[in-house]
């Protein structure tokens, strides 16, 4: 059952304090990415990782910083969340290349106080 | 520019009519995705559609690459069928440019 993960589902923090979102995908595909969803900006590219230890910023990487030490995993960080922080993730995978569709993670809602 | 634009921004059918989503975009798209954002929030793709026509149950994708077009048609709609439908782009950057969706309500 090809699928991606993401956890947790739903998380607040207070403003300052660290935040690591999590991915998985189980379809051994070379490329994951990060996105944020925010009413009236839709959906916006924060980072690409076109495999491990291989990541590149995105339209929006101020803040967050990612790290990808298995082909498998992706992980979203930010040290000292803000309050603008506030927001959907997704996290989304596909094969390498241009043409690949992606594939969509649950989302994870963070609420930074 | 908006590199995405669909259309229209809501619609609202009665359970059983069709529905056609348009979705236009700037630039020459290596990729096109349709998706499904429900309710609750959870993103499912629907179809990858490049160019021209593919169906996957009651949904129907048309993309002419050289007018730089996409339609989603949804037939004999049902109230499940409710949510944001979402075209996203790919113009050979291997990044997805979404629109800012169309909104659904099928009623009853």
């Amino acid at each position: 059952d090809m699928k991606v993960t993401q956890m947790p589902r739903y998380l607040i923090k207070r403003m300052g304090e660290n935040v690591l979102l999590e991915c998985g995908q189980d379809m051994s595909h070379e490329t994951m990415y990060w996105y944020r969803q925010d009413p009236g900006l839709g959906l916006q590219l924060i980072y690409i990782s076109y495999d491990v230890d291989s990541n590149s910023e995105g339209d929006i990487p101020k803040g967050y910083r990612v790290s990808r030490k298995k082909r498998e995993h992706f992980s979203l960080i930010l040290d000292s969340a803000k309050t603008n922080q506030t927001s959907v993730y997704f996290c989304a995978s596909s094969l390498r290349g241009n043409y690949a569709e992606q594939f969509f993670g649950p989302g994870t809602r963070l609420t930074v106080l | 520019g908006q590199q995405v634009q669909q259309s229209p921004a809501s619609l609202v059918l009665q359970e059983g009519e069709n529905a056609e989503l348009q979705c236009n975009f700037s630039s020459t798209a290596t990729q096109l995705q349709w998706f499904y954002q429900s309710p609750g929030g959870s993103l499912v793709s629907l179809l990858s559609n490049p160019s021209g026509t593919k169906h996957t149950g009651r949904l129907t994708s048309t993309t002419v690459t050289k007018e730089r077009r996409s339609s989603l048609h949804i037939s004999s709609s049902q109230t499940t069928d409710s949510g944001t439908y979402l075209c996203a782009i790919d113009t050979n950057t291997g990044k997805l440019t979404f629109g800012d969706g169309t909104v659904l309500t099928v009623k009853p």
